[in-house]
Parts: C-alpha cells; sequence; structure tokens
C-alpha cells in the first residue's frame, strides 16, 4: 500500500511565526487531504487537496503531485494553531482507503 | 446538522467482554470508515464500506467487525476484547463523489480494556 511519510515530527514555535509542514506519499494519488487534531481530540478536515494550491484565511496548502508531496503553510501563528496536523491519501483508482501519516505536533506559544 | 456521531464516547471493558460501537452520519454519504489511533502511530484503517451493502478490511481488521446497518449506520463489534485493543476509535464518513471528496470524522470512542 501507500506509504506516507510527514515532517517535521514535532514543531514549536512562538505566536506570529510562519511553519511549512511537509507530506510526502510513495506512489500516485487521487486523494490528498490534511486534517487538524485539535487538543481535545477532534479532528477537523482542512483540505482536499489532490493537487494544485488552495487557501483558506491563514492556512493554505500545495501538492505537487507529479513530485509527491504536499506542504502546509501556517502563517502567523495562534495557541489555537496547537495540535496535530495530519495529512493522508489514496492510490489512484483505490479511492475509498485513506492512508494517514504520523502526523506533525505543533506547539504555538506565547 | 450533527454529522457524524458517535456512541459511546468513553468505556472501560474487562478482558473477553463484548462490545459495539455504534456511528450515524446524517449526510448522505456512501462511504463510511471505522479508524483507531495509538500514541505516535497516527490513525489506522480498521474497516470501511464504500457503500450501502458492502465491507472491507482495511490495515488492521484482526479482533473486529462491522455491519452497514443501512446508508446512515455502520458499526464497529469487538468480540473479544483484548488490551492490545485498548486505543481511540474514530469513525468517519465522506460523500465519495468527484465534486466533494473530504472526510469528516466524529468525535471520537476512547476505550480502556483492562
Amino acid at each position: 500500500g501507500i506509504q506516507v511519510e510527514q515532517s517535521p515530527p514535532d514543531l514549536i514555535l512562538q505566536e506570529g511565526a510562519n511553519s511549512t509542514l511537509r507530506c510526502n506519499f510513495s506512489d500516485s494519488v487521487n486523494n490528498l487531504q490534511w486534517f487538524h487534531q485539535n487538543p481535545w481530540g477532534q479532528l477537523i478536515n482542512l483540505f482536499y487537496i489532490p493537487s494544485g494550491t488552495k487557501q483558506n484565511g491563514r492556512l493554505s496548502a500545495t501538492t505537487v503531485a507529479t513530485e509527491r508531496y504536499s506542504l502546509l503553510y501556517i502563517s502567523s501563528s495562534q495557541t489555537t494553531d496547537s495540535g496535530v496536523y495530519f495529512c493522508a491519501a489514496s492510490l489512484t483508482g483505490t479511492a475509498s482507503k485513506l492512508t494517514f501519516g504520523t502526523g506533525t505536533r505543533l506547539q504555538v506559544t506565547l | 446538522n450533527a454529522g457524524v456521531t458517535q456512541t459511546p464516547k468513553f468505556q472501560v471493558l474487562k478482558t473477553g467482554q463484548s462490545m459495539t460501537l455504534q456511528c450515524a452520519q446524517d449526510m448522505n454519504h456512501n462511504s463510511m470508515y471505522w479508524y483507531r489511533q495509538d500514541p505516535g502511530m497516527g490513525l489506522r484503517l480498521i474497516y470501511y464500506s464504500a457503500s450501502e451493502g458492502t465491507t472491507d478490511k482495511g490495515e488492521v481488521p484482526n479482533g473486529y467487525n462491522v455491519s452497514r446497518l443501512n446508508k446512515r449506520e455502520f458499526s464497529l463489534r469487538l468480540e473479544s476484547a483484548a488490551p492490545s485493543q485498548t486505543s481511540v476509535y474514530f469513525c468517519a464518513s465522506r460523500s465519495s463523489g468527484m465534486a466533494n471528496e473530504k472526510l469528516f470524522f466524529g468525535s471520537g470512542t476512547q476505550l480502556s480494556v483492562l
């Protein structure tokens, strides 16, 4: 099956700083999504982005499918951005089976 | 609009006991999923149902069974719980249509097996 790797595993930022989280995947994908798990455990879908670039407020994501990676940008970070960020992908032709990476744990401090 | 609803939120079992985790979605989604989350391992797919009437194994199906009761409901059953099944369980659903492939999660069930 597909392998999904995220980096860095942990990240500590001061409020107001910018960051880039990376997701590498091992094969051609038809589905790539980013999630945020808040400190209470709730998983929120941030982006569905199998290719191209999307922006939502201070967050944006870019997927370069031909080079098998996706990036999540967080600008002007806030303490509410803390939590774990996951990417998940599924292989072309296997639309149902999303495989998750192990996540990047982000802590934003004052 | 409740989205994806899981019950119970917390459960403690003794080894060998059985239980069923319930999941329902009100978004008219075709596909439903059960994941487990363990520390440092991300989320791993247990079973999924691509559409009503079908179920398939995911990455870690051993020790679990599922039932897609109807389009709304997808349950996960532990027939004989083991300590290795201590985990947080998440149900999820998505449309499976090309225009709307986002995955939506329930709030999770924290299960401890003693």
